[in-house]
């Protein structure tokens, strides 16, 4: 069965570092997301991507975030300089966009710790 | 903008046993959809279950089942015979049906313990 995939699995970096989490959606689905999920809390909408474009972001996904389709495989979110408070849970999501596949169908989640 | 509530932090059932887990939402929306995600210990988001506004029919997957109320605006999952697999943490979440992103909006998620 078809699965998003995520890397990595754990990636710890300096505040102040950039980081890139890349993700690999099902290979026919149109619609790509990311969130976050702090540890204990809620998961949370950051920002979702459709025809090579953000379609719509949270206010949470500021300056400091970017998300890039690079090479129609790969979905990635950069956090530019990364604080102490982006330490967090990252799941990648994605999703058909035809009629009866609104599912959205998410990977195993990056953790990224922040020193 | 559209809210969800689980307003169970933690629950407990026996194995073999039957559970429901609650959430309410609030939307001025007609057309909508609800989901239940399971995430276990490993912290992967799971599917469970999914129910879609415009159906009366509440929505089935084996031991799952969802009690959709509409007109008070609230999506219990009902786990029955219980298994030591199930236990995890359990996310209500919306998604309109309108415009074209269509992201999640979780609730707080409910810890649900099973008990050999």
């Amino acid at each position: 069965e078809p699965e998003v995939t995520q890397t990595p699995s754990h990636q710890v970096t300096q505040m102040g570092q950039e980081v890139i989490l890349r993700c690999v959606p099902i290979s026919n689905h149109l619609y790509f997301y990311w969130y976050r999920q702090i540890l204990g809390q809620k998961v949370e909408f950051l920002v979702s991507f459709y025809n090579n474009e953000i379609s719509e972001k949270s206010e949470i996904f500021d300056d400091q975030f970017s998300v890039e389709r690079p090479d129609g495989s790969n979905f990635t979110l950069k956090i530019r300089s990364t604080k102490l408070e982006d330490s967090a849970m990252y799941f990648c999501a994605s999703r058909g966009g035809l009629a009866g596949t609104d599912t959205q169908y998410f990977g195993p989640g990056t953790r990224l710790t922040v020193l | 903008a559209q809210t969800v509530t689980q307003s169970q932090p933690e629950m407990s059932v026996q194995e073999a046993e039957t559970v429901t887990l609650s959430c309410t939402y609030d939307t001025s929306e007609s057309d909508y959809y609800l989901f239940w995600y399971k995430q276990p210990p490993s912290r992967q988001m799971i599917l469970v279950i999914r129910q879609e506004a415009y159906k009366q029919q509440n929505a089935t997957e084996n031991r799952f089942s969802v009690n959709f109320q509409k007109a008070a605006k609230s999506f219990s999952l009902k786990i029955s015979d219980s298994q030591l697999g199930d236990a995890a943490m359990y996310f209500c979440a919306y998604r309109s049906g309108s415009g074209s992103a269509r992201q999640l909006t979780f609730g707080s998620g409910t810890q649900l313990t099973v008990l050999p």
